[in-house]
């Protein structure tokens, strides 16, 4: 089974550009979660979506926003871009339903902001 | 609120010693726990996870981890470290009130040295 896929790999982009990030989950996933990683904050925690509704989020501002469609794939998009959005960002997949279930996450992808 | 701590920011071992990493946590409720592995650029892999049950869980690689309620610990072992293990290990925690937002400690590094 395929694991899940996220593109692009890298992205460089200049202060004030938007971006957004795709995430193909792992077949029959049908939660999606998103997670921010930097040197200094470590691995945060962005949102989930489950069944194209977004079920949880995290303490970001609202530049930082989110979808899902019909099949599971979900996007992340950030608006006005600040340097300190340079991180790597995560998506991970689980079956979703009730309560936690184990995660299983894509390579990420690398954004700078110049 | 809900917190992991990775006290050890890194750690240097020599090939074929043995070696436990630490993670303490704070949680109201029942805790699920995670250790994820992370290469150089690359997302996070699941070792192993403990949701109920018995206490000391199996993972890939040859790991284990032990969970401790009266410790708050889910330590991280395995009997001989083997140099392909060099990476970033990150303990997670989560619970049924936080469905799949996964509280990450800041990691830790490991170096095996020949």
């Amino acid at each position: 089974k395929a694991g899940v896929t996220q593109t692009p790999r890298y992205l460089i982009k200049t202060r004030g550009q938007q971006v957004t990030l795709s995430c193909s989950p792992i077949s029959g996933h049908r939660s999606v979660s998103w997670y921010q990683q930097t040197p200094g904050q470590g691995l945060q925690f962005l949102f989930e979506y489950f069944s194209e509704t977004q079920r949880n989020k995290g303490n970001f501002p609202g530049r930082f926003s989110g979808r899902q469609f019909s099949n599971s794939r979900s996007e992340m998009n950030v608006s006005t871009l600040e340097l300190g959005d340079s991180a790597l960002y995560l998506c991970a997949s689980s079956r979703g339903g009730r309560g936690t279930d184990t995660q299983y996450f894509g390579p990420g992808t690398r954004l700078t902001v110049l | 609120a809900q917190s992991v701590t990775q006290p050890d920011i890194h750690i240097t071992v020599s090939e074929g010693a043995s070696l436990e990493l630490r993670c303490n946590y704070s949680y109201g409720a029942t805790p699920y726990l995670f250790w994820y592995v992370q290469s150089p650029g690359q997302g996070l892999q699941l070792l192993l996870k403990y949701f109920s049950g018995d206490t000391l869980v199996q993972g890939i690689k040859g790991f284990e981890a032990e969970f401790k309620r009266s410790q708050s610990s889910f330590n991280l072992r395995k009997p001989s470290v083997h140099w392909s293990d060099a990476a970033e290990y990150f303990c997670a925690v989560a619970s049924s009130n936080t469905g799949n937002q996964f509280y990450f400690g800041t990691g830790t590094s490991l170096t095996v040295i020949p």
